[in-house]
């Protein structure tokens, strides 16, 4: 398709497994972000990947937490030994940004609905 | 650490009337701000503002930035059903990385 895509759309886990999520985005777009968002809470900024460049880790909540960008294009977000507290809506977003270029505007994916029982 | 704070948190309002959202800054490197739509799962964009005074509008939507202030607000006149949404503003740094702030969530009765 021609949108950011994430799967799983849903996903039921319990305490203490590992997950991953996974987001595909936008042909051809360098940046590439995971938020965060619990119920009706705003979007928290867990990680920020641009091009080949180090990614900007400073959102990741904890080291349970960690993402991969293979290739320059699809993401993975991993989480170790979850915690009810884990309990969101992960959302991946991607933008075409060359620097001093980047409009600013994120395609967002469906999101991916993570509980952990 | 950069911070976006928006208020307010909820509003209800009736279809017609009028309503301002208001979100607040403090980054290090700013380089924009930037205004979401957010119904069901994915936030859609609605602005990107880069220059004070400058009012960006979309049909009944319209925004302006102050930089001065490290303030902007969001207008939507003759409010809708259609309107109902989460808002969220957010602030896009030099790095290119973009905080978020809570969102204003509204909701418009018929």
């Amino acid at each position: 398709g021609a949108g950011v895509s994430q799967s799983p759309s849903n996903k039921v886990t319990e305490k203490g497994k590992d997950v991953e999520l996974r987001c595909d985005p936008i042909s051809g777009h360098t940046a590439l972000y995971w938020y965060r968002q619990s119920l009706g809470q705003g979007l928290e900024f867990l990680i920020y990947f641009q091009g080949n460049s180090a990614p900007d880790k400073s959102g990741l909540p904890s080291d349970r937490f960690s993402a991969e960008r293979t290739g320059g294009s699809v993401s993975t977000l991993t989480i170790q030994r979850t915690q009810q507290e884990d309990s969101a809506v992960y959302l991946c977003a991607s933008s075409f940004s060359t620097g001093a270029g980047n409009t600013g505007e994120l395609f967002f994916g469906e999101g991916s609905r993570l509980t952990v029982l | 650490e950069d911070k976006v704070v928006q208020s307010p948190l909820s509003l209800v309002v009736h279809e017609g009337d009028t309503v301002t959202l208001n979100c607040s800054y403090e980054v290090t490197n700013f380089r924009s701000l930037l205004w979401y739509k957010q119904e069901k799962k994915a936030p859609t964009f609605l602005f990107m503002l880069t220059s004070s005074g400058i009012e960006k509008k979309s049909g009944r939507l319209s925004s302006i930035l102050d930089k001065k202030e490290l303030s902007s607000i969001l207008n939507i006149t003759a409010t809708q059903t259609g309107d109902s949404a989460i808002y969220l503003c957010a602030v896009m740094t030099g790095a290119n990385n973009l905080f978020f702030g809570t969102g204003t969530r509204l909701t418009v009765i018929p």
